[in-house]
């Protein structure tokens, strides 16, 4: 079974633009999770979805949101970059919604100058 | 004060030596989660557990319902142990709770 997938692996934008970043989750799993990991706050929960719809969100501004398609891939998209949103993202996936391993993928490493 | 506390921050030990990172948590949980980071970013999810004593080869994870406490030990550690691990606990329905980390480095 091929892993969690996401992209692009790397990414630099400049302040005010808008980004977005794109999770495709193992076959047959339906729960997507994104997470924000930088070097202070260390790992922190952004927005989970399960069957297209967005299910939990966490401490987050507006500029944060995401989607998630019929196939169970997920996007999520940051507008207005800021040089604080500099972090790896990480999305993982698992079959149920809740209560079960989590898959992570190799994350999306944004630069924001 | 964190919802979940882990000990120590960093961590160095020669190879060979029994490893052994600690967890504390304030919430009440369904499920405790054992991670662990490589340098270049990706996770992997070593343990889940909501009671008891797990072993995948020499790793094993143990935690304490009543006293909130859960502990990942490593025996034989061996260079390639060196990661982050992290402890995230599950409150429920609601999404995950993470520790800090704890760096670990082991010296050959």
């Amino acid at each position: 079974k091929a892993g969690v997938t996401q992209t692009p692996r790397y990414l630099i934008k400049t302040r005010g633009q808008q980004v977005t970043l794109s999770c495709s989750p193992i076959s047959g799993h339906r729960s997507v999770s994104w997470y924000q990991q930088t070097p202070g706050q260390g790992l922190q929960f952004l927005f989970e979805y399960f069957s297209e719809t967005q299910r939990n969100k966490g401490n987050f501004p507006g500029r944060f949101s995401g989607r998630q398609f019929s196939n169970s891939r997920s996007e999520m998209n940051v507008s207005t970059l800021e040089l604080g949103d500099s972090a790896l993202y990480l999305c993982a996936t698992t079959s149920l919604r809740g209560g079960e391993t989590q898959y992570f993928g190799p994350g999306t490493r944004l630069l924001v100058l | 004060k964190n919802e979940v506390e882990q000990s120590p921050q960093n961590l160095t030990a020669q190879e060979g030596e029994f490893i052994t990172i600690n967890c504390s948590y304030s919430v009440g949980i369904s499920a405790l989660h054992w991670l662990q980071q490589h340098p270049g970013g990706g996770i992997v999810s070593l343990f889940m557990l909501s009671s008891g004593k797990k072993k995948h080869g020499r790793l094993i994870a143990t935690i304490n319902i009543q006293e909130k406490h859960s502990s990942l030990h490593i025996t034989a550690s061996h260079p390639r142990d060196s990661a982050v691990y992290i402890c995230a606990v599950s409150p429920g329905n609601t999404p995950l709770v993470f520790g800090k980390g704890t760096r670990l480095s082991v010296i050959a």
